[in-house]
């Protein structure tokens, strides 16, 4: 059962250009929602992350605009590089309780390609 | 400060076989988790260790098991290899309590012939 939905599967910008990626959930019990660049051969690598209390949170040229009423997240690139081409995961996990351990929750990735 | 190391990073096992995928955590974590990341896929959890036992498993047959020690490294078992584990297979590791950020390892990609 697939509960983070991520589109789309591929992705093409120009150099300069706003990169937007877009997430939906369906279990309200997460709490935390990640996202992770993947280059090939790599493990997936942190690059930014929010919580339902904030709607947007902005690290550099990386932002994500949540939505919290829609259970939608999305992670937008400014002035994408060739250096950000990669596979970009979202994510959602809980909040580990005392007896219980968290997972995360992976979406199917998008490849992002970014022309010079 | 060394991240999260895994080892082999790959390697070929024939259809049957067993296999044993190795990591160690950073250090000051406490949490390891394992994942199977299947070719084009996002990774799907297989489970955590903390305090050397299994916490919470995944969808995954008991042909997957684990360990972790008292150093906190782990170890992933697979055992009568099906062609379908053929993937890259990745430890991330965390403090328990503030289990929000992990950190993964690059992985060990299996490949079952």
């Amino acid at each position: 059962q697939q509960q983070v939905k991520q589109s789309p599967q591929s992705l093409i910008v120009q150099k300069g250009g706003i990169s937007i990626i877009n997430c939906a959930y369906e279990n309200t019990a997460f709490d935390y929602f990640p996202w992770y660049q993947q280059f090939p051969g790599k493990g997936p690598a942190l690059l930014i992350a929010i919580r339902p209390d904030v709607s947007e949170k902005k690290e550099g040229r990386f932002t994500i605009s949540f939505n919290k009423s829609a259970k939608q997240f999305s992670l937008h690139i400014m002035d994408s590089q060739p250096g950000d081409s990669a596979t970009y995961f979202c994510a959602a996990s809980r909040r580990p309780g005392y007896s219980s351990a968290s997972k995360i929750i992976f979406g199917s990735g998008t490849r992002l390609s970014i022309r010079p | 400060d060394a991240g999260v190391t895994q080892s082999p990073t790959h390697l070929i096992k024939t259809r049957g076989q067993q296999v044993t995928l190795r990591c160690s955590p950073k250090s000051g974590h406490d949490t390891v988790s394992w994942y199977q990341q299947a070719l084009g896929q996002g990774p799907q959890f297989i489970f955590q260790y903390y305090e050397e036992e299994e916490r919470q498993r995944g969808n995954f047959p008991d042909r997957f098991s684990g360990h972790q020690y008292p150093n906190y490294s782990s170890e992933l078992n697979v055992n009568a290899l099906l062609l379908g584990d053929s993937a890259l297979y990745l430890c991330a590791s965390s403090l328990r309590y503030i289990n929000t950020e992990a950190f993964f390892g690059q992985g060990t990609r299996l490949t079952v012939v």
